[in-house]
């Protein structure tokens, strides 16, 4: 699986967008992106994920550049509840490879 | 739907002891995932698994046994508990490769 970068922290104000980056310049053709979420010491919680089209649901949206060495996730209304470790997972959707591999994540920080 | 279920939420072992961590997931997947994280630590994936009968390690997979005899049950054995296995242990399953994971609540063990 490619390895992702975030930024370790980020604050956003109540009400407002929380817009999350995350940097996969290796990854590959067949590599989907994958956005979890873990509050506090609860399981992680599956958000959104996408190949190469921009993505929404009733959580957030996802933006993948044209080239895909890059995303941003979209929380349009940022509540207190969003505060949380926000991760980027890059993986391959066929093949052998099945693992699911987390990295460090952002922690968001939504401030009232 | 229960999900992911993981038993005990809670357990204390002294060194050397033994004990099973309990995985089950009544959605029919084929994916099944261990995982730890340590305080302030981003999850490492100890062992994963495609199916009945097929295992594979992870990043930390030292320490740690698991078996797959049903597609439902996904248990992971710590044969000599020693004071570095203190984590909390998430157990996950997934469908297909390129569709969402799913978290247990987690296991918090500590090892004294």
């Amino acid at each position: 699986d490619a390895k992702t970068t975030q930024p370790p922290s980020m604050d956003c104000a109540e009400g407002r967008a929380a817009n999350l980056p995350c940097n996969h310049s290796t990854i590959s053709g067949n590599e989907y992106v994958y956005w979890y979420r873990q509050i506090h010491s609860q399981g992680p919680q599956y958000i959104i994920h996408g190949l190469k089209n921009n993505e929404t649901n009733e959580m957030a949206s996802l933006i993948i550049t044209e080239d895909r060495k890059s995303s941003t996730l979209i929380l349009p209304h940022a509540t207190l509840r969003d505060t949380a470790v926000y991760y980027c997972i890059v993986r391959v959707a066929t093949g052998s490879n099945y693992k699911l591999t987390f990295g460090k994540g952002t922690l968001l920080t939504v401030n009232p | 739907n229960a999900g992911v279920t993981q038993t005990p939420k809670f357990r204390i072992l002294k060194i050397g002891q033994s004990m099973t961590l309990q995985c089950t997931q009544d959605m029919n997947h084929n994916y099944m995932y261990w995982y730890r994280q340590d305080p302030g630590m981003g999850l490492k994936l100890i062992y994963y698994s495609v199916g009945a009968g097929i295992t594979d390690k992870g990043e930390v997979p030292n320490g740690y046994n698991v078996s797959r005899s049903t597609t439902e049950d996904f248990p992971l054995r710590l044969e000599l508990a020693a004071p570095s296995q203190t984590s909390v242990y998430f157990c996950a399953s997934s469908g297909e490769l390129n569709t969402e994971a799913f978290f247990g609540q987690g296991t918090r063990l500590t090892v004294v």
